[in-house]
């Protein structure tokens, strides 16, 4: 089992950044990556990208990939998203979730736990 | 607009089966494993099913999960009022080298 515990919700102003991190604690997570799902009020899921916990591998979506950055710190288990040139479009719930980062590159993720989710609003 | 297609909604009454469609291309479903999610109203989604038909860790065999082309299945059989919620279907798509997952289909029990 592995708990995520994320940071609190956030308010911005359109092009501003925001960091969100998520804290691993329970089972190993080696070999795991955790990857950003976002949803905005009142809409589906969509996939942002991930990052290995081992060794800071990153895939991005395109669609995000010229504003966002992935780190981790593996002393304290933690895994921040660092999304820039907020707009209001990206107001949404943003979730950290693991996946085992072989299943991404073989075409089979599947997204076992979740951290509670952080509330990004964008607002001028 | 989803890449992956599913109904907006669907309804069925209590000890009733339904199934939820999740449609979508060669690049997609028809050549990946398939994920599928439950969302309670204001939780995080939960893994029901991956890699197309084996259940998460428990997870009850009410649920259930198939494929056949390019279209994916998630069936629940002996409904309770407490599978009402929002699935989601999701995979890997060749193409657009990302996940992706289905806009969701919203389950009324009645």
């Amino acid at each position: 089992q592995v708990k995520l515990v994320q940071s609190g919700p956030e308010v911005k102003k359109p092009g501003a950044s925001v960091v969100v991190s998520c804290t691993a604690s329970g089972d190993a997570l080696s070999g795991f990556a955790v990857s950003w799902i976002r949803q905005a009020p009142g809409h589906g899921l969509e996939w942002m990208g991930c990052i290995t916990v081992d060794n800071g591998n990153t895939k991005y979506s395109q669609k995000v990939q010229d504003r966002v950055s992935m780190t981790t710190d593996t002393s304290t288990r933690t895994v921040f998203l660092d999304f820039r040139g907020l707009r209001s479009d990206d107001t949404a719930i943003y979730y950290c979730t693991t996946v085992n980062w072989l299943d991404i590159l073989t075409g089979s993720p599947s997204f076992a736990f979740w951290g509670q989710g952080t509330l990004v609003t964008v607002s001028s | 607009q989803s890449v992956l297609t599913q109904p907006p909604s669907v309804s069925a009454t209590p000890g009733q089966k339904v199934t939820i469609s999740c449609s979508g291309s060669t690049s997609n479903v028809g050549s990946n494993y398939i994920s599928w999610y439950q969302q309670l109203p204001g939780t995080a989604p939960k893994l029901l099913i991956y890699d197309t038909n084996k259940r998460s860790s428990g997870i009850p065999d009410r649920f259930s999960g198939s494929k056949s082309g390019t279209e994916a299945t998630l069936g629940i059989t002996g409904l309770q009022t407490g599978d009402e919620a929002d699935y989601y279907c999701g995979t890997w798509d060749n193409k657009l080298n990302v996940v992706i997952f289905g806009g969701g289909t919203k389950l009324t029990v009645l």
